[in-house]
């Protein structure tokens, strides 16, 4: 398995602001997901966050709003652009251990925009 | 994304009984199916997982059984206790390392 941790794990920001929410990794991974999980509601996925390239954005999902770095194999970050109410989600990153099969979640960031 | 549909959305066992969760998927593509469970306030949990080569896996008191004919898979929790409550979700992926793609959700409760 890995060990994922995600900061802030919540936070409540202004409309309009942006926030940068961090995942780290104890182990290098290939895959690392950011998702979106709204109150009572399944898990959606964002994107795919590609080391050394571009994030691959799930329809619906746009870069300006939700732009996401991967500098390395064990960090990612997610940056929840130009805030709105609809935007109060948990946010989640997950990781795909290299040569399998499964994903192992982060504990989540619970972001409420007033 | 392909759907994966899960039912039902809420579910109330007796301490001790059977918890039967289903889901059903289009894409047969899809080549992996593992189940979540999800606390309160914390990120979801892979419970247990299956391929489609096989037609059920027994871990401890948790069971998939899985149907390519029906593409159809299910999660059977024996004994149910009243701390398996929580939120369990069926998901999909068509390769490894590939995104998932997760059902509705099911909302456990178990009553003492």
């Amino acid at each position: 398995s890995a060990v994922i941790s995600q900061k802030p794990s919540r936070d409540i920001c202004q409309r309009g602001t942006s926030l940068t929410i961090q995942c780290q990794v104890d182990s290098q991974v290939t895959m690392m997901f950011w998702y979106r999980q709204q109150p009572g509601q399944s898990l959606t996925l964002i994107a795919t966050a590609n080391q050394g390239s571009e994030a691959t954005y799930e329809s619906g999902f746009v870069i300006d709003k939700f732009p996401i770095s991967r500098p390395n194999l064990t960090f990612s970050t997610l940056t929840v652009s130009n805030m709105s109410p609809e935007d109060s989600s948990i946010y989640l990153c997950s990781v795909g251990l290299t040569g399998t099969y499964e994903q192992y979640f982060g504990p989540g960031t619970r972001l409420t925009v007033t | 994304q392909q759907q994966v549909k899960q039912s039902p959305q809420s579910l109330i066992v007796q301490k001790g009984g059977i918890s039967i969760i289903n889901c059903a998927y289009e894409n047969t593509a899809f080549d992996y199916f593992p189940w979540y469970q999800q606390f309160p306030g914390k990120g979801p949990a892979l419970l247990i997982a299956i391929r489609p080569d096989v037609s059920e896996k027994k871990e401890g008191r948790f069971t998939i059984s899985f149907n390519k004919s029906a593409k159809q898979f299910s999660l059977h929790i024996m004994d149910s206790q009243p701390g398996d409550s929580a939120t369990y979700f069926c998901a999909a992926s068509n390769n490894a390392g590939n995104m998932l793609t997760f059902g509705g959700g099911t909302r456990l409760m178990v009553k003492p």
